[in-house]
């Protein structure tokens, strides 16, 4: 079964250096989603795409992350500076269309120290 | 957006049924459920969705009243390798559908 590949799988960095999370959808899914979760929270979405186009941001914190992708297919996401609070699961996901079910990676585990 | 209320955590034991009940008041016409479950470290991932009535597939059924204000996940004969954390979204059914998650059910299962 096809999967979304998520790296780096663990990063640890110190407050306010930058990092940057990949992720590479299933071939073939035109939405791709950016979630972050916390120790014990449920995952919250950041940004959803749309092929190359954000649909949904409203929840990035818009003053140090950013996120893109450019081709519609692979897509990246920046936090620069990082604060200490940005300690968390970084999730992707895709699916084929908007209301198909997702599948998510394994996602990206981040300690800022 | 139809907010979703689910039991925080459940214990249950190996071979047993567990159902777990999720409310929706405010579930739109067109919207419907659907639920996901996530071990540590991982990704959620897909379980079931439906509309209305019974859907049943190899892992799981849902079960969706006539009034659809509420849903029941049923796990048949669980196992220690059920134990996860359940999420019951509600799907949009027009226009761009963002899936928020809940805290979700930590189901226990235990020999």
């Amino acid at each position: 079964e096809a999967e979304v590949a998520q790296s780096p799988r663990y990063k640890i960095t110190e407050k306010s250096q930058a990092v940057a999370f990949w992720c590479d959808p299933i071939s073939g899914h035109a939405t791709l989603y950016w979630y972050r979760q916390i120790l014990g929270q449920g995952p919250e979405l950041l940004v959803q795409f749309q092929d190359e186009s954000v649909v949904d941001d409203s929840q990035l914190p818009k003053d140090r992350f950013s996120a893109e992708r450019l081709k519609g297919v692979d897509s990246t996401l920046k936090i620069q500076p990082a604060e200490l609070g940005d300690s968390a699961m970084y999730l992707c996901a895709s699916s084929s269309e908007g209301r198909s079910p997702l599948h998510f990676g394994n996602g990206t585990r981040l300690t800022v120290t | 957006l139809a907010k979703t209320t689910q039991p925080i955590s459940m214990d249950s034991y190996e071979g047993q049924e567990v159902n777990i009940t999720c409310s929706h008041n405010n579930i739109a016409t067109n919207d419907y459920i659907t639920w996901y479950q996530q071990f540590p470290s991982q990704g959620p991932r897909f379980i079931i969705q439906g509309y209305k009535t019974k859907v049943t597939n190899e892992v799981a059924s849902l079960f969706i009243p006539a009034d659809r204000k509420s849903s029941t996940l049923s796990l048949p004969r669980v196992s220690l390798s059920d134990t996860a954390v359940y999420y019951c979204l509600v799907v949009l059914g027009s226009g761009y559908s963002t899936l928020t998650f809940g805290k979700g059910t930590m189901l226990l299962v235990s020999p």
